[in-house]
């Protein structure tokens, strides 16, 4: 199967700091997807990106599937940015069947 | 708009015991999903179905059952429980295909096997 592999495992910033968080794949997919689990456990879809750039306020996120790899920018953090990211990928050409990565711990601090 | 709902949210079970996760979901989607996330970990899929009546297995399926009788609903059945099924498990769905299969998540079900 897939593997993903995400950078850095932890990450610290002050409020204020941008940072950018990697997602590295093993194989062509058509499925990917950025997500943000909060202290609390809740898993919150913050991109579906297979290919291309896109922004959502202070969230951007770009994936060049020909080098197989994703990136996700997060600036001016915020406290409220604080958890765990994670990336999922797919290459089936149904349904969301998704292989997580192990995350990104992010933790922002005042 | 609710979007998927898990219950129970909290469970403590025997080794041996049996029980059934709930999930419905009301965004008419055609497919659902069941992950498990063990401690600092990412999620690993165990079922999924893409449509009433039609289910697979995922990346670990062993000791789980699903059914899908409804578009709506998708229990997850645990038989026999051991310790090595402690976990999180969350319910998602997704709509059919293309640009909007973006995967929507519950809240997850926190279960304890001891």
């Amino acid at each position: 199967g897939i593997q993903v592999e995400q950078s850095p495992p932890d990450l610290i910033l002050q409020e204020g700091a941008n940072s950018t968080l990697r997602c590295n794949f093993s194989d062509s997919v058509n499925n990917l997807q950025w997500f943000h689990q909060n202290p609390w456990g809740q898993l919150i879809n913050l991109f579906y990106i297979p290919s291309g750039t896109k922004q959502n306020g202070r969230l951007s996120a770009t994936t060049v599937a020909t080098e197989r790899y994703s990136l996700l920018y997060i600036s001016s953090s915020q406290t409220t940015d604080s958890g765990v990211y994670f990336c999922a990928v797919g290459n089936t050409g149904t349904a969301s069947k998704l292989t997580f990565g192990t995350g990104t711990r992010l933790q922002v601090t005042l | 708009n609710a979007g998927v709902t898990q219950t129970p949210k909290f469970r403590i079970l025997k080794i041996g015991q049996s029980m059934t996760l709930q999930c419905t979901q009301d965004m008419n989607h055609n497919y659902m999903y069941w992950y498990r996330q063990d401690p600092g970990m990412g999620l690993k899929l165990i079922y999924y179905s893409v449509g009433a009546g039609i289910t697979d297995k995922g990346e670990v399926p062993n000791g789980y059952n699903v059914s899908r009788s409804t578009t709506e609903d998708f229990p997850l059945r645990l038989e026999l429980a051991a310790p090595s099924q402690t976990s999180v498990y969350f319910c998602a769905s997704s709509p059919r295909t293309g640009d909007r299969n973006t995967i929507y998540f519950g809240e997850g079900s926190w279960l304890t096997v001891v």
